[in-house]
Formats: structure tokens, C-alpha cells, sequence
């Protein structure tokens, strides 16, 4: 069965432009994690989604991060204006259910802001 | 607030060595433990999950262990090769309703030919 996906792979963006980075969950995965890598560093948890209901934000870093998950399934990870300290790893993960159970992750989302 | 912290940072061994890494943890209120491999430009790669109520988990050539009451957790690889090089994470899980994974900042192992 397919995995975690997530897309673009990478992606290059001028200081001050909008990107939004896609995740396809596991078909039937309740939970939905995003985390932000950046480089040298282990992950850092930025949002969660059960189904379509975003119940912790804690770790965006600003107003300028955004998450949506409308029908429960694939989520989306907005950045505007983005800033040269924005650029790392995105990573996605999901659950098959939701609270403390195994995440499976995707390959991730390298965004380099120029 | 949980921190997860990992020792050390590298470590480059020749091949067929025993290691051990290690993992230490602030708060032992921790549903499980996860080590993760990655490999450059990878995602994340789940090797051993124990939960909080175990001791250890095998598979393989690899062990992890687990001391809640210490912090502290360690990944033993027996019989080093060199598709074994990758950076090594650890993660707990916290301990709210949300499930969200902390790590450590990783291992970056290198296994010489």
C-alpha cells in the first residue's frame, strides 16, 4: 500500500513570495503531523489534525504559517511571505488513529528561500 | 518541557564494531520512544518503538533499551556495516492527547569500509 507522500519534493522561493506544501496521508489515517527540519537539527513539531480539526498549532512559528486539512485527508502547509530562516525540511506524518500511536512519515518537503 | 537530547552528535567506527548510542529524555512521562534512521535527503525511517511499559526492543541486529525512571534510553547495533552510515533520531512521544513527537537532534554515524 502507498505510503506517506508529499509534494513538491523541493522547492525554491524568493524572500517575500507564498508557498504551500502538500501531504497525502496513509488512506484512512486519522492523525496528521507537521514537522519542520532544520538542517542539522531533528524535527520540530509545527501542527495536528484529527480528521479535519486542527487541535494543536503550538508549534507554527508565526502568523505566516498555515495549515488546512478540509476534508480530513490530504493537508496543506502554507508559508507566506517567506523569509530566509523559513528554509529546512517539512516533514509530514500520520496515524492511523487518533492520540499516542506509531507515526509514519513522509519524505518530506526541502524549501530554500534565496 | 520535554527535551530530548543525543550523544554524540557523530561518530565514525569501522566496520563490523559494536556501538552504542544514546538518549536521554527530561520528563519520564512519556507514552513510548522511538529511534528513527535517516539518510541524507530522506525522510524518517521508524526502527524500534518501545512502550513506556517495556524494557527493550529487538530487531535485527539492533536493540534499544528503555529506563524510564532515568531519562535515558540507548540503541545498540551489533556488527557494524556501512549501509549502516545515516543519522540516528530519537523520539518520545508526549504525553498529551495530541500524540506529538519530540526528538533529539541525532546521531550521524559513519561505518568505514
Amino acid at each position: 500500500g502507498a505510503g506517506v507522500s508529499q509534494s513538491p519534493r523541493y522547492k525554491v522561493a524568493k524572500r517575500g513570495q507564498d508557498v504551500a506544501l502538500r501531504c497525502d496521508p496513509i488512506s484512512g489515517h486519522v492523525s496528521l503531523f507537521w514537522y519542520q527540519q532544520a538542517l542539522g537539527q531533528g524535527p520540530e513539531f509545527l501542527t495536528y489534525f484529527q480528521n479535519e480539526a486542527q487541535l494543536d498549532k503550538s508549534g507554527l512559528p508565526s502568523d505566516r504559517f498555515f495549515a488546512e486539512r478540509p476534508e480530513g485527508s490530504v493537508s496543506t502547509l502554507k508559508i507566506q511571505r517567506t523569509q530566509q530562516e523559513d528554509s529546512a525540511v517539512y516533514l509530514c506524518a500520520s496515524s492511523p488513529r487518533g492520540g499516542p500511536y506509531e507515526q509514519y512519515f513522509g519524505p518530506g518537503t526541502r524549501l530554500t528561500v534565496t | 518541557k520535554q527535551e530530548v537530547t543525543q550523544i554524540p552528535a557523530a561518530l565514525s567506527v569501522p566496520e563490523g564494531e559494536n556501538l552504542v548510542l544514546n538518549c536521554s529524555f527530561t520528563d519520564s512521562a512519556i507514552y513510548n520512544l522511538q529511534w528513527f534512521r535517516q539518510d541524507p535527503g530522506k525522510g524518517l525511517t521508524s526502527l524500534l518503538l518501545i512502550q513506556s511499559s517495556q524494557r527493550e526492543q529487538t530487531s535485527g541486529r539492533l536493540n534499544a533499551s528503555l529506563d524510564k525512571s532515568s531519562g535515558r534510553s540507548t540503541l545498540y547495533i551489533a556488527a557494524s556495516q556501512p549501509g549502516d552510515s545515516a543519522t540516528y533520531l530519537c523520539a518520545v512521544l508526549d504525553s498529551s492527547n495530541t500524540g506529538k513527537l519530540i526528538f533529539g537532534q541525532g546521531t550521524t554515524l559513519q561505518v568505514k569500509p
